[in-house]
């Protein structure tokens, strides 16, 4: 059964800062893996998509990674601002099915 | 994209009600799910909505606990029966368009069971 570890589970920087949110899975046999933002009463938003034969995706200040034989991913936020405060999920989808395997997320708060 | 809303935001509930979490989409999409979200816990997958024919559910959902129902390409309940507190979640409805790898998500439902 695949697992999905999200370290660290709570973060909390200063604004400006550039900041790394990591992302481990068990199972290396998977289709693509995903980044989230979830916002209290919105739901989750879609960041970044990295296929399993990507090594990274970027999207302005976002930049994710993928080491699928090492089944790591890394989320990196460059120069974070108040805005950018909520938690970040990392979900993994195998090669069979549609079912996404999520992590626990990453609670961030960027101070003013 | 695909903007999804559901209904109702939230409730509280009594033990032994039940609850159905309605889904809508913008437009027509292919594959429908429906997650839950406990407290503390990772999103888990309860079962994928076919339109047409019966939910597919994933290992420890019953269709009993959790029936589901997709009458068309843009829409789909999930009935939460006989609530115990043990119930409260964030359930979440998405969605996949064909030839698209990404899910979206709708804002969710957050259910507390009393």
């Amino acid at each position: 059964k695949q697992e999905v570890t999200q370290i660290p589970a709570a973060l909390s920087v200063p604004e400006g800062e550039n900041l790394v949110l990591n992302c481990s899975f068990t199972d290396s046999a998977i289709y693509n893996l995903q980044w989230f933002r979830q916002d209290p009463g919105k739901g989750l938003t879609s960041l970044l998509l990295i296929q399993s034969s990507q090594r990274e995706q970027t999207s302005g200040r976002l930049n994710a990674s993928l080491d699928k034989s090492s089944g790591r991913s890394t989320l990196y936020i460059a120069a974070s601002q108040p805005g950018d405060s909520a938690t970040y999920l990392c979900a993994v989808r195998p090669n069979s099915g549609y079912a996404l395997n999520f992590g626990k997320g990453t609670s961030l708060l960027v101070t003013p | 994209s695909a903007v999804i809303s559901q209904k109702p935001s939230r409730d509280i509930c009594q033990r032994g009600t039940s609850l159905t979490i309605q889904c809508q989409v913008d437009s027509q999409v292919t594959m429908m799910f429906w997650y839950r979200q406990q407290p503390g816990q990772s999103l888990t997958l309860i079962a994928t909505a076919n339109q047409g024919s019966e939910a597919t559910y994933e290992s420890g959902f019953v269709i009993d606990k959790f029936p589901i129902s997709r009458p068309n390409l843009t829409f789909s309940t999930l009935t939460v029966s006989n609530m115990s507190p043990e119930d409260s979640s964030i359930y979440l409805c998405s969605v996949e368009k064909t030839g698209m790898d990404t899910q979206y998500f709708g804002p969710g439902t957050r259910l507390t069971v009393l």
